[in-house]
Formats: structure tokens, C-alpha cells, sequence
């Protein structure tokens, strides 16, 4: 079947850039988002991008989509204790179910 | 303008028992998905109901049913409780099909099978 892999974990320090990487195996995706899982809590849609779009920026976060590698990634700028959190990458195609990756663990040190 | 809401938050059963997990949409949604969320892994897609039929369905055996009511509530049935079945049960709403970019999730309810 079709997935979606992204790494388990990344460490930054405050301030720095983030960088969070997917990739996904179904080349009929229409829509792939991300988003974010605090400790005990649901899912919260950060952002998504069209199939057909390349980048997409929204305050501190900037999605790039490589449609040819199957690669999306999500970069948070000036990253904050806050943004310590688990981060889903998905996607869905016309059938309007969607698929996600594992989550990666980010940790932000101060 | 409440978001998503389930009930209940916590659960534990013990194998063979049936459950029943509810969902109330956020304000303005009539379309209701179910996911199931293992502990370390990624939501995986139950099934979808809009106008009070199941409209789409994952990789889930006949045991996990649904059903979605006039109001756009709905319920997600286990029967048979496998150990496995042990996760967090994820709602989310959106406005009509084909609208997963305006999927809003619950908090989940987490269901303990001993």
C-alpha cells in the first residue's frame, strides 16, 4: 500500500530553524499537510499545500513539496520552546482518506 | 463555538467486551471521520460518514462499525476487544467530501484493553 515515512526525531536549540522531512509513495496525492500532536492532545492542522504548488510560507512556517521525489518538508523559523511537540505528515488523493507518517519528535533545548 | 468533542476520554475494557466511542462535530460540520492511533505511530483511517452513511472505509475489519445521527454525532462500535485494539480513537469533522483541508480532530479517547 501506499506510505508515508518521515524520520522519528530531530533536536534543535531556541532560535534555530527546524526542518522537519516526509516522503510519500502515492503519486496520485492531491493534498499534504502537517500536523502538530502535543502530549494528550488531538491532532491540529498546521498547514497543507496543493498537489500542484511547490511552497507555501505561513508566518514562521514554510512548506517546500517536491512532486517528482515525493518529498515534502516543513521548516519552522526562529523555533521555540512551544513548538516542542510531535509532527505528522500526511497526505490523501480524491478518495478523501488520509494517510500518515509515524511523527517525528521534536524537542526544542533552551 | 466548541471544536470537536468525544467522549469518553479514558476507557478500559478487557478483551471480548464491546465498546462504543462518541463524536460531536465542530459547529457547522456534517461529515465525520474515525481514526485509530496506536501508541508511537500515525493516525490510521478508520471509516468516513456523511448524510449518515459510511461513505469510505479503511483497512479495518467488520468488528469496528458506525454510525452517524440526524445532528452529525456519531459512534464508533468495537466489538470482540482484541489486546490490539488498544489506542487512541481519533474524531475528526469537515464540511461535506473531498474537504480534508478543513479537518479539525478531537482530543481522542483512549481505550485500554486488558
Amino acid at each position: 500500500g501506499e506510505d508515508v515515512e518521515q524520520s522519528l526525531f530531530l533536536s534543535v536549540r531556541e532560535g534555530d530553524s527546524s526542518v522537519i522531512n516526509c516522503t510519500y509513495t502515492d503519486s496520485s496525492s492531491t493534498y499534504l499537510y502537517w500536523y502538530k500532536q502535543e502530549p494528550g492532545a488531538g491532532l491540529q492542522l498546521l498547514t497543507y499545500i496543493f498537489s500542484n504548488m511547490d511552497m507555501k510560507q505561513d508566518q514562521r512556517l514554510t512548506v517546500l513539496l517536491n512532486k517528482k521525489d515525493k518529498h515534502l518538508s516543513l521548516r519552522i523559523a526562529d523555533t521555540q520552546t512551544g513548538d516542542s511537540a510531535i509532527y505528522f505528515c500526511a497526505e490523501s488523493n480524491n478518495n478523501n482518506d488520509m494517510r500518515f507518517g509515524a511523527g517525528t519528535r521534536l524537542t526544542v533545548k533552551p | 463555538d466548541a471544536g470537536v468533542t468525544q467522549s469518553p476520554t479514558h476507557l478500559i475494557k478487557t478483551r471480548g467486551q464491546q465498546v462504543t466511542l462518541r463524536c460531536s462535530p465542530k459547529s457547522g460540520h456534517d461529515t465525520v471521520s474515525w481514526y485509530q492511533q496506536a501508541l508511537g505511530q500515525g493516525p490510521q483511517f478508520i471509516f468516513q460518514y456523511y448524510e449518515e452513511e459510511e461513505r469510505q472505509r479503511g483497512n479495518f475489519p467488520d468488528r469496528f462499525s458506525g454510525h452517524q445521527f440526524p445532528n452529525y454525532s456519531s459512534e464508533l462500535n468495537v466489538n470482540a476487544l482484541l489486546l490490539g485494539d488498544s489506542a487512541l480513537y481519533l474524531c475528526a469533522s469537515s464540511l461535506g467530501l473531498l474537504r480534508t483541508d478543513t479537518q479539525y480532530f478531537g482530543p481522542g479517547t483512549r481505550l485500554t484493553v486488558l
